[in-house]
């Protein structure tokens, strides 16, 4: 079936580190990835994506990666500051490519 | 750019009675839109897929006749809990996709919380 997990549930480090969230994803013919990232009481906020013919794509202090090998994704943040704490989650398109099928997630702490 | 908003905020309503959540595309134009719900610690689990001037796409599972789904423009979606139980208790979250753009991001909303007493 269609699903979407997470390797850790929680992430502890201190600020100025920097943070690597993992996600594997069960889908292989799923072609779009997004990171998002969700605050308490909030509603997700998009971070950065990548489609499944590239390897890897920067943003502004963060990085996807995207193994397709072993199903495997990741977030990296560079320098994590306090105000990255947050559940983050990855989704991945269903198999018909219409929506999005969200992880567990992982909440992010991160320590003065 | 890409501001989805959401009314109201939170609602608290008794066993029985129903409640509209509107979903708003503020700045672009959304042929589809996106229903979420949220449990406390949980992920989002995807209830239906809007589509406007159509009939809604229900996941497995999700009632359609408790979950009426409303999407009559371009830029607004409206989810209706129909004769509310206290398990209907959620955080009820919209998304939008940018028309003419299958396959990119969605965009949330900032969620509705609902109380059933």
């Amino acid at each position: 079936g269609e699903s979407v997990g997470l390797h850790l549930p929680t992430l502890s480090v201190q600020e100025g580190d920097n943070s690597i969230i993992n996600c594997a994803y069960s889908n292989s013919a799923s072609d779009y990835f997004i990171w998002y990232k969700q605050e308490s009481g909030k509603g997700p906020q998009f971070i950065i994506d990548i489609r499944s013919n590239m390897d890897k794509r920067q943003g502004q202090r963060v990085t996807v990666l995207l193994n397709k090998t072993v199903k495997h994704l990741s977030l990296q943040i560079a320098a994590t500051q306090p105000g990255d704490s947050a559940v983050y989650f990855c989704a991945e398109t269903n198999q018909a490519g219409t929506a999005l099928i969200f992880g567990k997630g992982t909440t992010l702490s991160v320590s003065s | 750019g890409a501001v989805v908003s959401q009314h109201p905020s939170w609602v608290i309503c008794k066993s029985g009675t129903s409640v509209k959540i509107e979903c708003r595309s503020l700045d672009f134009q959304a042929t589809t839109m996106f229903w979420y719900r949220q449990f406390p610690k949980q992920s989002l689990m995807l209830m239906a897929t809007s589509n406007e001037g159509s009939k809604a796409t229900y996941e497995q599972g999700v009632e359609k006749d408790k979950f009426l789904i409303n999407h009559a423009s371009l830029t607004l979606s409206t989810l209706t809990v129909t004769s509310a139980h206290p398990e209907d208790s959620s955080f009820y979250i919209c998304s939008a996709r940018p028309s003419g753009r299958a396959g990119e991001t969605q965009y949330f909303g900032p969620g509705t919380r609902l109380l059933v007493l």
